[in-house]
């Protein structure tokens, strides 16, 4: 089963509000990293968050770990339709792989 | 632009064609990866390149067989594909192979179709 594992698959919100995604993992990591991808595109890279840390923000952008529950959540706040999108989470595990989950896919609605 | 740069962008080749994708990135990067994205699946490694030495190959198909001449360059030549390699295939790079550690620059990639 896969390492990173997004939740919602897809998501619809209108332009102001807020989208939170989730992303499970199962073994122990060193980092989370998040990634955007805009459709036929390469993906960008976000925010990347350590084991040791349990928030980061980075504009709009705010990322939770629990390391406890093996989950992590990225909020985007008062959203635009350029965050349509798809989100990715990538979990670097201790054993040095990297592990890319299959994306939420986000429509923002003008 | 990101910095790591793929070209073709698109490319349709027959399933008895040779055809190379390049990628070449300007960060002073040490790393370079080849990755493939189908149609709802992950992501998937390819290969990884570290000071131009392959460090992994994650059991891909001969038909596939990347090209490293120094650490801003990285081919990926391909022959007698299967429609089944239709895909976005994906480059980035990383400071080291340690990418993990910082994240990575991917490039706009290029999307193959085989007919």
């Amino acid at each position: 089963s896969q390492q990173g594992e997004e939740d919602p698959q897809a998501l619809s919100i209108q332009e102001g509000e807020n989208a939170t995604m989730n992303c499970s993992y199962k073994t122990s990591i060193n980092n989370l990293q998040w990634y955007r991808q805009n459709s036929g595109r390469g993906l960008v890279h976000l925010i990347l968050i350590r084991s040791n840390e349990r928030e980061k923000h980075s504009g709009r952008l705010r990322v939770t770990l629990d390391t406890s529950k093996k989950s992590s959540s990225l909020l985007i706040t008062a959203s635009r339709a350029a965050d349509t999108a798809s989100y990715f989470c990538a979990a670097k595990t201790s054993y040095d792989k990297v592990i890319f989950g299959p994306g939420t896919s986000l429509s923002v609605i003008p | 632009e990101t910095g790591v740069t793929q070209t073709p962008r698109h490319l349709v080749m027959g399933m008895t064609n040779k055809k190379s994708l390049k990628c070449e990135q300007h960060l002073g990067h040490n790393a370079m990866y080849w990755y493939k994205q189908s149609a709802k699946k992950p992501l998937e490694l390819m290969f990884v390149y570290n000071f131009k030495e392959q460090t992994e190959n994650n059991s891909v198909p001969s038909r596939f067989s990347p090209e490293c001449p120094n650490s801003s360059h990285l081919f990926l030549h391909l022959h007698t594909l299967q429609p089944e390699d239709s895909a976005l295939y994906l480059c980035a790079s990383s400071q080291s192979s340690l990418g993990g550690n910082y994240g990575y620059t991917f490039g706009s990639g290029t999307r193959l179709t085989v007919v």
